[in-house]
């Protein structure tokens, strides 16, 4: 149980294009869900905590205008990267949070990123 | 500020040996948890083990166990009877009351080789 989706797993697009990537809980409903971004060899740094029904809540530093999140409903969130830049190349990660199990966070697989 | 530092970029262990990845942590919360996370080289964080700032005893969770040193501020990874399997970054993780107990703060992670 408690397993997190991402697709794609990994994408390749030219700079100026965009990007969207889907997180969904497969089967277990999550109010919130987490973005994180992890370079190579680096830790992981949380983007922004979305919220089913409500605006995402940014961290410090990271531009809501291109990264938009939209957490639509209680198992699916997405993270679009809008005119991407060879900078936003990436590891993407999000994570979900079961409703009954406040203190773990269950991870997706991860979607790489590569702009060009 | 809430902060975690794992001062073990990489860490070596021979097979069926036991290892200990150290993680210390600053925090003025009183209320705190802290997690163990795998990270591959696939790029899924898989949750290990959690421990919460007043669990008396130390969290167990098959070979792996937390040895929690409250006034040290430390929450140590002890893996047992190692496995090859087990090479992968290990990151040590906490998230507080400050941070609505939704961010989890990540440490630097340290790379663990297991050794035939």
């Amino acid at each position: 149980g408690a397993v997190v989706s991402q697709h794609p797993s990994w994408v390749i697009c030219k700079s100026g294009t965009s990007v969207k990537i889907e997180c969904r809980s497969l089967d277990f409903q999550a109010t919130t869900m987490f973005w994180y971004r992890q370079f190579p060899k680096q830790s992981l740094m949380l983007m922004a905590t979305s919220n089913e029904g409500s605006k995402a809540t940014y961290e410090q530093g990271v531009e809501k205008d291109k990264f938009l999140i939209n957490h639509a409903s209680l198992t699916l969130s997405t993270l679009t990267v809008t005119s991407a830049h060879p900078e936003d190349s990436s590891f993407y990660i999000c994570s979900a949070r079961l409703i009954e199990r406040r203190y773990e966070q269950y991870f997706g697989p991860g979607t790489r990123l590569t702009v060009t | 500020a809430q902060k975690i530092t794992q001062t073990q970029p990489g860490m070596f262990v021979q097979e069926k040996e036991a290892v200990t990845l150290d993680c210390t942590y600053d925090t003025s919360d009183q209320s705190y948890g802290l997690f163990w996370y795998k990270q591959p080289s696939s790029g899924e964080m898989i949750f290990l083990i959690y421990q919460g700032s007043y669990d008396e005893q130390n969290a167990t969770e098959g070979r792996y166990s937390l040895n929690f040193q409250k006034a040290r501020k430390s929450a140590n990874l002890v893996i047992s009877a190692s496995q090859l399997g087990d090479s992968a970054m290990y990151f040590c993780a906490m998230r507080g009351v400050s941070g609505g107990y939704n961010k989890l703060i990540f440490g630097a992670g340290t790379r663990l080789a297991v050794h035939p």
